[in-house]
């Protein structure tokens, strides 16, 4: 069974510039997740799908993250335009009905903020 | 909300030697409690989790247990062996809720 792809592996940026991540989970998984994991510590949530609906976007901040699943398969994150801080690895997560079913993390994106 | 805390940030162990990780919460309603292997270069990974209707679960070599009155769950790894080495981070949720609250992680390395 294929895993969670994400593309790029890898991203430097400049500060204000913009930037996108893109996610293909695992086939028939409903539940898609972002993840932000900034050096030194545990992966924080941005944004949950269910199918392409929102489940829960609460810690995303909006005036310069957006995210998309428009098929309910893929799905790209946006940062636009980027801060410093925002140097961090970006995990996507599926799982097959959300819940506490089993999360499957890709790679990650590592994104550098310069 | 919820906060996890877990220590210690770096342990090493020689080879055949036991591990053990500790994480404490704060929110007495989390309820569900996995524990994620991250190596290098990858996605975290579950290896384990615990509900609160049970004090201790075990995997072969890898157990975990839960005090609620405390709220405190570690993870213990027997026989440690070199692919053991990674960075292993807990987390606390509710059953009924979306975030997952991890720690900030523990780098393990096992030398053999």
């Amino acid at each position: 069974e294929a895993g969670v792809a994400q593309s790029p592996r890898y991203k430097i940026i400049e500060k204000r510039q913009s930037v996108a991540f893109w996610c293909n989970p695992i086939s028939g998984h409903a539940t898609l997740y972002w993840y932000q994991q900034i050096l030194g510590q545990g992966p924080k949530l941005l944004i949950q799908f269910q199918n392409n609906g929102v489940v829960d976007d609460s810690q995303l901040p909006k005036d310069r993250f957006s995210a998309e699943r428009l098929k309910g398969v893929d799905s790209t994150l946006k940062i636009q335009p980027a801060k410093l801080e925002d140097s961090a690895v970006y995990l996507c997560a599926s799982s097959l009905a959300g819940g506490k079913e089993t999360q499957y993390f890709g790679p990650g994106t590592r994104l550098l903020v310069l | 909300g919820e906060n996890v805390e877990q220590h210690p940030s770096t342990l090493s162990v020689q080879e055949g030697d036991s591990a053990v990780i500790k994480c404490t919460y704060s929110d007495s309603a989390s309820n569900y409690f996995p524990w994620y292997k991250q190596e290098l270069g990858k996605g975290p990974q579950l290896i384990i989790d615990i509900r609160s209707n049970v004090g201790e679960k075990k995997d072969q070599r890898i157990a975990v247990t839960l005090n609620k009155t405390a709220k405190h769950f570690s993870l213990h790894i027997t026989e440690t062996q070199p692919e053991d080495s990674a960075v292993y981070f807990c987390a606390a949720t509710r059953l009924t809720g979306n975030q997952f609250y991890f720690g900030t992680g523990t780098s393990l390395t096992v030398i053999p």
